[in-house]
């Protein structure tokens, strides 16, 4: 148990479909990040938000969404996914920015 | 951009066994992180170094800034080890490259140790 929760830790989606994913931490950390990892690739990190400030987005697809209503809560909306987008995504957190993160479980995410 | 090479790729060894990561990286670093992920697909971070050596249990972790190299060692291995080792390093902001965090993972070392 590393204090980064996710949910669900598996989503079957069809591509019209417009789903969710949450991260909840109660660290007292202030940047949260979204990483994918796909079959045989390393992590790609996605979104970084600092102070609930988007800081980074690399160079992701619209149809990935971030929000972070506050500094304990990272969501991921998705809408109109594409069967290649099927990965586990994985959340992080950590005390400051660009320091050492703590995971979470991930989401098993398979677009159909 | 910083390349992260980990091998060996795959690795079996009886329990017991005293095992042997390998990480190479091709520009200056700040950081380099060892991270441990099992088949459930939770992420564990293990060790954050910049130089010298760090212990924890039966893990020893160790880097060579020079030779732009570090090892994740296991002692005395045990099944409940098995998972993938993950690599990643922090780069200088001039050499990040990919990662906008200047954060470079490599792809893994899938490790099995067998009772």
């Amino acid at each position: 148990e590393t204090g980064v929760t996710q949910t669900p830790r598996h989503l079957v989606m069809g591509m019209t479909n417009k789903k969710s994913l949450k991260c909840e931490q109660h660290l007292g950390h202030n940047a949260m990040y979204w990483y994918k990892q796909s079959a045989k690739k390393p992590l790609e990190l996605m979104f970084v938000y600092s102070l609930e400030e988007r800081v980074e987005n690399n160079s992701v697809p619209s149809r990935f969404s971030p929000e972070c209503p506050n500094s304990s809560h990272l969501f991921l909306h998705l809408h109109t996914l594409q069967p290649e987008d099927s990965a586990l995504y994985l959340c992080a957190s950590s005390q400051v920015l660009y320091t050492e993160a703590f995971f979470g479980q991930g989401t098993r995410l398979t677009v159909v | 951009k910083n390349e992260v090479e980990q091998s060996p790729q795959n690795l079996t060894a009886q329990e017991g066994e005293f095992i042997t990561i390998n990480c190479s990286y091709s520009v200056g670093i700040s950081a380099l992180h060892w991270l441990q992920q099992h088949p459930g697909g939770g992420i564990v971070s293990l060790f954050m170094l910049s130089s010298g050596k760090k212990k924890h249990g039966r893990l020893i972790a160790t880097i060579n800034i020079q030779e732009k190299h570090s090892s994740l060692h296991i002692t005395a291995s045990h099944p409940r080890d098995s998972a993938v080792y993950i690599c990643a390093v922090r780069s200088y902001l001039m050499y990040s490259g990919g990662g906008a965090d200047g954060l470079t993972f490599g792809k893994g070392t899938h490790l099995i140790i067998q009772p």
